[in-house]
């Protein structure tokens, strides 16, 4: 089965500075999904980018991009100039190609602060 | 993308009684899960809801305790039986949309505390 791993529990920035959040999974396949979730107190759960492994290119969306290393299996996610806005959970998933037809794994959560 | 709605959008219950949600998209989509998310952890798959055949339940989950209905390719429900101080969660509803398959949105959830 695949796993996710996020080992910081707690990440904390100063507001307009950059933070990179860790995460890395385990999976035999050759070609998946990668995702990274925001959750803020809200609850909702908001897609914040997407990699897919065949691409080498790192996703960026804006202020959010990732360090996707294959070979390691890490995908990191790296936020500039963070903003009061971005404070939130943050969860990495994973997805198998299936067609859409397999849930995601997530891994537990890092935990955003962002100081003024 | 998809807009997800879930009805209700929190609850309190008895213990021993079952709880009904609803999740509706605003389009036809073909994937359709539910997850559960325990206070301050992470979100874990519960089962797949196919349209016109059984759910696909994930290890630890049974139908008999989670049954889930999906009548059609915009809407299904997820309900929680003869419910305990444990299954208190945020119980959410998630698509597959996008032409890649790559793209999966969340409902806004359901909080359920059950005393």
């Amino acid at each position: 089965a695949q796993t996710v791993t996020q080992s910081q529990p707690e990440m904390s920035v100063q507001e307009a500075e950059t933070v990179t959040l860790s995460c890395t999974y385990d999976t035999s396949e050759s070609d998946y999904y990668l995702f990274w979730y925001k959750q803020p107190p809200s609850r909702q759960m908001i897609l914040v980018i997407r990699q897919e492994a065949y691409k080498q290119q790192n996703a960026t969306e804006n202020r959010f991009s990732v360090n996707f290393q294959k070979a390691a299996k890490s995908f990191s996610l790296k936020i500039s100039d963070s903003q009061l806005g971005d404070a939130a959970m943050y969860f990495c998933a994973y997805r198998d190609p299936g067609g859409g037809a397999d849930g995601l794994t997530f891994g537990k959560g890092t935990h955003l602060i962002i100081q003024p | 993308s998809a807009v997800i709605s879930q009805k209700p959008s929190r609850d309190i219950c008895q213990r021993g009684t079952s709880l009904t949600i609803q999740c509706q998209v605003d389009s036809q989509v073909t994937m359709m899960f539910w997850y559960r998310q325990q206070p301050g952890q992470s979100l874990t798959l519960i089962a797949t809801a196919n349209q016109g055949s059984e759910a696909t339940y994930e290890s630890g989950f049974v139908i008999d305790k989670f049954p889930i209905s999906r009548p059609n390719l915009t809407f299904s429900t997820l309900t929680v039986s003869n419910m305990s101080p444990e299954d208190s969660s945020i119980y959410l509803c998630s698509v597959v949309s996008g032409s890649l398959y790559n793209e999966q949105f969340f409902g806004p959830g359901t909080r359920l505390t059950v005393l």
